[in-house]
Formats: structure tokens, sequence, C-alpha cells
């Protein structure tokens, strides 16, 4: 069984989009978060949600919006894609918020190529 | 602000050993190791929770220097399967969690 999974796999699209990344997790978790990795490997933190709450909304363009209809998952929109906006994008979810030291677990990402 | 880790990356021939470093100006409350091979997920390794701890995991161990405000990795007579770009995490209290810039290994036989 796959602990957090996210679709799809791979996105291409062009610019001027809109487009939907979906994840779910069966691990029972009450943390969410999307991650962005650039091509230098950087992963940096877009979004976390705790029961399905907001709790860290990082520097990200108004055109990303995270939505979380329960615990178990969590979405990412993105309105008006950009060139920039090409990279890997990762769900992942800990037991309890990492700053309480949970371990993430990750999805296998998504591979977003906007051209 | 980002950890520092260091190496950016380094290149081994099996059996060799392989020290990570993971450092923070600020203080460090814990730190968590993760390993990421090449086209998957990164994987969590291990939590440093206070100052001194040590871990392990197989041949992969790490340590915590609260007062130096950093983390070593050290992997032990590496393995092809230790080949992946790895990262720690760090917590610095609050909310606020962030990833080092990674260093890539490589292992070849």
């Amino acid at each position: 069984d796959t602990a957090v999974s996210q679709t799809p796999k791979y996105l291409v699209t062009q610019m001027g989009n809109d487009k939907s990344i979906k994840c779910e997790q069966n691990l029972g978790h009450d943390t969410m978060y999307w991650y962005k990795q650039d091509s230098k490997k950087f992963l940096k933190i877009m979004f976390s949600y705790n029961n399905k709450e907001l709790i860290i909304n990082e520097t990200v363009p108004n055109r990303f919006s995270p939505k979380s209809p329960d615990k178990a998952h969590l979405n990412l929109h993105i309105n008006s894609l950009e060139l920039g906006d090409s990279a890997v994008y990762f769900c992942a979810s800990s037991q309890d918020w990492q700053g309480n030291n949970s371990p993430l677990h990750f999805g296998n990402g998504t591979r977003l190529t906007v051209t | 602000q980002q950890p520092v880790q260091s190496p950016q990356a380094v290149i081994l021939r099996e059996g060799e050993d392989a020290v990570i470093n993971c450092s923070s100006s600020k203080a460090l409350y814990s730190v968590h190791w993760y390993r990421q091979k090449h086209g998957e997920a990164p994987v969590f390794l291990m939590i440093l929770l206070k100052g001194g701890e040590q871990k392990g995991h197989d041949k992969i161990s790490a340590s915590f220097n609260e007062k130096k405000q950093q983390s070593s990795l050290y992997l032990t007579a590496s393995q092809l399967s230790y080949s992946g770009t790895y990262f720690c995490l760090k917590n610095t209290g609050g909310f606020k969690t962030i990833f080092g810039a990674g260093t890539r290994l490589f292992v070849k036989a």
C-alpha cells in the first residue's frame, strides 16, 4: 500500500494554463506539506496544513493555492503557469508538525514542465 | 537561514568511509537526515533530538553537537546503494524548519 501518493507523476503544459496536483496519505498523519524541488535539488517548503488548517504559507506567488478537504488529502492548484514553475513538486506528511520532530514521508513527486 | 552542508559532493569507492556535515548559524533544536536517490523521493534516515545524541542505521550513523550547532552523518564501508543526495533538515524552534542544499554522494565499484 502506498503511504503518500500524488498524481500525476508527470505534467507537461503550456504557459498560461491552470493545473492541479493531488495528494493523498493513508498513514493517519495530521500534517501535510507541499515542497518544491528546483533544478539545483533545493527542497523548499511551500505550504503546510495541520488537520486541514493552513499553518505555513511561505513566500509563494498567489497563483499557487493549496486545498485540504480533509486531513488525508492536500491538493495544489496552480493558475497561469509560468516557465519558472517547472520543477518537481513533492507532497509529504508527518505524524505531527515537523517542528515536533516527526519524520517526513514523501510522495513520489510530480515533475511539472511548463513550455 | 539554510543550514550549510559540506562537502557539496563526494566520490567514494566501495568500502570507503565518508562524513557529511550540517551546520547552522542559529541554535539547533533537532536535525533530520534524508537520502534521495536519483529520480526518487527523499527518504527519512534519522532524527537527532538533543546535543550529544548519536544514532545508527545499518552502517550509517549521525551525531549532534548542540554547542557547535552542527550535525554530522557518517557512512562506513560505503556500498553502491549509498549513492544519492543527502539532506539535513534543521529545526530551530517554532514552525521553522529548512533543508540544507544537499551533499551528492557517488559510490563506485
